[in-house]
């Protein structure tokens, strides 16, 4: 059973960083994509970005300029960094895994983790 | 980038069935894939491809995909089917490639 639990500081100040990790358990980090979203509070979904085991990324653009997403196959595991954050940032953070077909779908994901940016 | 059109929210009494419909351009040229999300919980894929279920959902839930808009569809609705509901597309020109709908909260009455 593949498992993603996400793990990092519940409050950040801002202008800060926001550093999140998430460890797999059940399945091996390599040969899938892996993929950063986030849900402010009452909101949708907003994809972050992905990146390969290989190390390969993909960014939102909205948030590209301030993203950075990195990976540890070693510990199976996979690190986002949000840098500048304001109040705008506050929302549940979620890791999952992303099933590499020819139309990739989420299929994993962990619980999520609240992150709010306050001073 | 592309863009997906989801309702507030759709009411349905018990035993009925209940429609959601994502809009998007040409979205049937696309495979759509569903999300259910529970209040606190993270969301549980539960149709890929527009109309495949993974393994352990059930049968009630069923998705279709045509033209302008994708639509998940849940019969026989139950109370614990109350729920967000998103629908989420890979755009592959895109540089904004995994693009989700606003969300749908399904009402049971």
């Amino acid at each position: 059973q593949v498992q993603l639990q996400e793990s990092g500081p519940g409050l950040v100040k801002p202008s800060e960083t926001l550093s999140l990790t998430c460890t797999v358990s059940g399945a091996s980090i390599k040969n899938y994509y892996w993929s950063w979203i986030r849900q402010p509070p009452g909101r949708g979904l907003e994809w972050i970005g992905y990146i390969y085991y290989s190390g390969s990324t993909n960014y939102n653009p909205s948030l590209k300029s301030r993203v950075t997403i990195s990976i540890d196959t070693s510990k199976n595991q996979f690190s986002l960094k949000l840098n500048s954050v304001t109040p705008a940032d506050t929302a549940v953070y979620y890791c999952a895994r992303v099933m590499p077909t020819r139309n990739p779908r989420l299929d994993y994901w962990g619980q999520g983790t609240l992150v709010t940016v306050s001073s | 980038s592309y863009v997906l059109t989801q309702p507030p929210s759709v009411s349905v009494a018990p035993g009925q069935t209940a429609r959601i419909p994502c809009g998007g351009n040409n979205i049937g040229s696309k495979s759509v894939h569903w999300y259910q999300q529970k209040p606190g919980q993270a969301p549980v894929l539960v149709v890929y491809d527009d109309s495949d279920r993974p393994s352990g959902i059930p049968e009630r839930f069923s998705g279709s995909n045509s033209e302008n808009t994708a639509t998940l569809t849940i019969s026989r609705v139950e109370a614990g089917d109350e729920a967000d509901y998103s629908c989420q597309v890979w755009d592959s020109i895109s540089d904004h490639p995994v693009v989700f709908g606003g969300g749908t909260k399904l009402t049971v009455l």
